[in-house]
């Protein structure tokens, strides 16, 4: 299975400050990687796809990068509402489907 | 307008079982994979397993943890996919969403919570 980590567990930012979250997969999984954004009692919501490619409606403050095993979500102009846990899946080699453990952004 | 509505969650002891579903409107299920994947109390995300599509013959997978023990089946005339949890477990409890499979997630249902109790 593809183990992925990501890191930090949590941090907090203010309005406006740029944040960047990371997640490492324990294999090259060729940007086979999406990004999701889950507020508390909710569903989790789509942000990015294969690494780097936006989902429909999302703000484009949020970026992701990376490559191979590394990879990174980065939040341009934080805003209130971005406070949220932020967790990294691979696609690439299923099953299992795996998950980062989340990095929470407190704003 | 894509909708995935779960339901059938509930509380039950250890040793039983449920039959979650997933309704789903606003496309074709049988054109895509759906899984399933659950949150237990104050954790992260942890697939549990999904019914590919009728192009892959609906093949269905599990994660270590519920094979055995889960079954995924649709019903393509309610357009609906269905999660059976027999021989349930406290390690169980958590909130169960489907979603559709397309390149990571991208329609989730709001979730439904199974509680197991010892």
């Amino acid at each position: 299975d593809i183990q992925m980590t990501q890191s930090p567990s949590s941090l907090s930012a203010s309005v406006g400050d740029r944040v960047t979250m990371t997640c490492r997969a324990s294999r090259d999984i060729s940007n086979s990687l999406a990004w999701y954004q889950q507020k508390p009692g909710k569903a989790p919501k789509l942000l990015l796809y294969d690494a780097f490619r936006l989902q429909s409606g999302v703000p484009s403050r949020f970026t992701g990068g990376g490559s191979g095993t590394d990879y990174t979500l980065t939040i341009f102009r934080l805003q209130p509402e971005d406070s949220a846990t932020y967790f990294c899946q691979q696609y690439l080699l299923t099953p299992p489907v795996t998950f980062g453990g989340g990095t929470t952004v407190e704003i | 307008e894509v909708q995935l509505v779960e339901s059938g969650g509930g509380a039950v002891q250890s040793g039983g079982s449920l039959r979650l579903s997933c309704a789903i409107s606003g496309f074709n299920a049988s054109f895509y994979y759906i899984d399933w994947v659950r949150q237990a109390p104050g954790k992260g995300l942890e697939w549990v397993g999904r019914t590919r599509n009728r192009a892959n013959n609906f093949f269905t997978e599990y994660a270590a943890p519920v094979k055995d023990r889960f079954t995924i089946s649709r019903d393509d005339s309610q357009n609906s996919v269905y999660l059976q949890m027999n021989r349930l477990r406290t390690e169980d409890t958590a909130v169960y969403y489907c979603a559709r499979s397309v390149n990571g997630f991208d329609y989730w249902g709001q979730g439904t919570q199974v509680t197991v109790s010892s």
